[in-house]
């Protein structure tokens, strides 16, 4: 059984500071696929980024970056200089790579209040 | 550009009341999925289909049954509403076998009386 955990349910921060959202997660295949998503106020999802078990490179975009740890079965995912608009609920998943489709199992989401 | 449509938006329901949540996507895409998603929990998934005329079970499926008769609807039916069936549901689809990026709708709010 697959399992991804967000410890933080909430985090507040100011504009300009930097957040770290953990994602932890478990998993018995060598191969799976690691995603976050964002929900803004607005309630879509977006995607953000898609990662898989065997790239651990470090991801940076624009002001968002990556961490994938394999050996601490970690993704975690950082907003520098965050803003007003970074505001919303982000999900971690996980979805296996052998299945056919793409049966993503989602954290509990850490919703981030940026505060002007 | 339409992506992925739900309909209704919004729906209020009286237990035991039965709906039918409908989801198309117009990017021809292979895989969709319905999802629910409840504080706390993120979102989980109900059934999903890997091609028109398919349907298997997710991690939530009781209480509910879907159909994919057209490669590009995905129906999500609810025979005989319940409260603990309150949530928003979101259905995705993406394209071919590969784990690639999932489009989701905008979701569609349910309640249950």
């Amino acid at each position: 059984a697959q399992k991804v955990t967000q410890a933080q349910t909430e985090i507040s921060v100011v504009e300009k500071e930097d957040v770290t959202l953990d994602c932890v997660y478990e998993t018995r295949d060598t191969t799976y696929y690691l995603f976050w998503y964002k929900q803004p106020p607005s309630g879509e999802l977006v995607f953000l980024i898609r990662r898989n078990s065997f790239d651990e490179q470090n991801e940076i975009s624009g002001r968002y970056s990556w961490n994938f740890q394999k050996s601490t079965s970690s993704f975690n995912f950082t907003i520098t200089a965050s803003q007003v608009v970074d505001s919303a609920v982000y999900f971690c998943a996980l979805s296996p790579g052998s299945a056919a489709g793409n049966k993503l199992t989602f954290g509990g989401g850490t919703r981030v209040l940026v505060k002007p | 550009n339409a992506g992925v449509t739900q309909t209704p938006k919004f729906r209020v329901l009286k237990t035991g009341q039965s709906m039918t949540l409908l989801c198309a996507q117009d990017m021809n895409h292979e895989y969709m999925y319905w999802y629910r998603q409840d504080p706390g929990m993120g979102l989980r998934l109900i059934h999903y289909s890997v091609g028109e005329g398919t349907t298997a079970k997710g991690e939530v499926p009781d209480g509910y049954n879907v159909s994919r008769l057209k490669k590009q609807n995905f129906l999500l039916g609810l025979e005989s509403a319940a409260p603990s069936q309150t949530s928003v549901y979101f259905c995705a689809s993406n394209k071919d076998r590969g784990v690639g990026e999932l489009f989701f709708g905008e979701g569609s709010r349910l309640t249950v009386l």
